[in-house]
């Protein structure tokens, strides 16, 4: 079964500062990822998802970017950070060979922009 | 386009009782169906999972939930609530014959009366 890291677990910025979240699978090979973002009292809004290397579609238009240089690595990035961007963010993946929209989702990560 | 709509933002049970969170979708297709359960400061884990097959689905930790077309409802229960079922919960449709994102619901925070 696959397992998903992410990492910091938790991070407090400065606005204006740049960001890079972490995202990496084991357990599986060529697996759909995504990101999420869980805002206080809120749902989760899917941010990017991912069928391949270097393939990244964008769900909203946002300050954040997303990055895949491996099979199984997924960066969530911004070059300057802001206040709204606060919240948990969530990877998940959808493995081969599971249903197709069974996704699993990793432990987050919770940012805090100051 | 699909949506989901979770009823109720909090729901109190004493412990012992049952377990009921109410859960509508709206689907072009015929969707499938989901219940995520997050506990605090922690990544989502699937419940269970409906995609076409029985109606009523038995998920892990003993919640079940029964797809309703003509009410187009998929609520989740367990006949008796147990201190760990504490979280918040979170109802998810997706269309089967779409792109495999998932539309999440905004959560139903179940708290448990000792």
């Amino acid at each position: 079964s696959q397992t998903i890291h992410q990492w910091p677990a938790t991070l407090v910025q400065p606005v204006g500062s740049p960001l890079s979240l972490e995202c990496t699978v084991e357990g599986t090979s060529n697996p759909n990822l995504y990101w999420y973002r869980q805002a206080a009292g809120r749902g989760l809004q899917l941010l990017f998802y991912s069928v391949g290397i270097g393939q990244i579609s964008s769900e909203v238009p946002q300050n954040l970017s997303a990055s895949r240089p491996q099979d199984r690595q997924f960066i969530l990035s911004s070059k300057k950070l802001l206040l709204s961007d606060s919240g948990f963010y969530l990877c998940a993946c959808n493995p081969v060979g599971e249903y197709q929209e069974t996704q699993y989702f990793g432990p987050g990560t919770r940012l805090l922009v100051l | 386009a699909q949506s989901v709509t979770q009823l109720d933002s909090h729901v109190s049970v004493s412990e012992g009782t049952p377990v009921l969170l109410r859960c509508n979708y709206s689907s072009s297709y015929s969707p499938s169906l989901f219940w995520y359960v997050q506990h605090p400061n922690k990544g989502l884990q699937l419940l269970l999972k409906y995609t076409s097959a029985a109606t009523l689905v038995k998920g892990i930790n003993g919640f079940e939930a029964e797809f309703k077309k003509s009410e187009t409802s998929f609520h989740l229960t367990k006949p008796s609530a147990h201190m760990s079922d504490a979280a918040e919960y979170f109802c998810v449709v997706t269309d089967p014959f779409g792109n495999e994102k998932l539309t999440f619901g905004t959560g139903t925070r179940l708290t448990i009366i000792p």
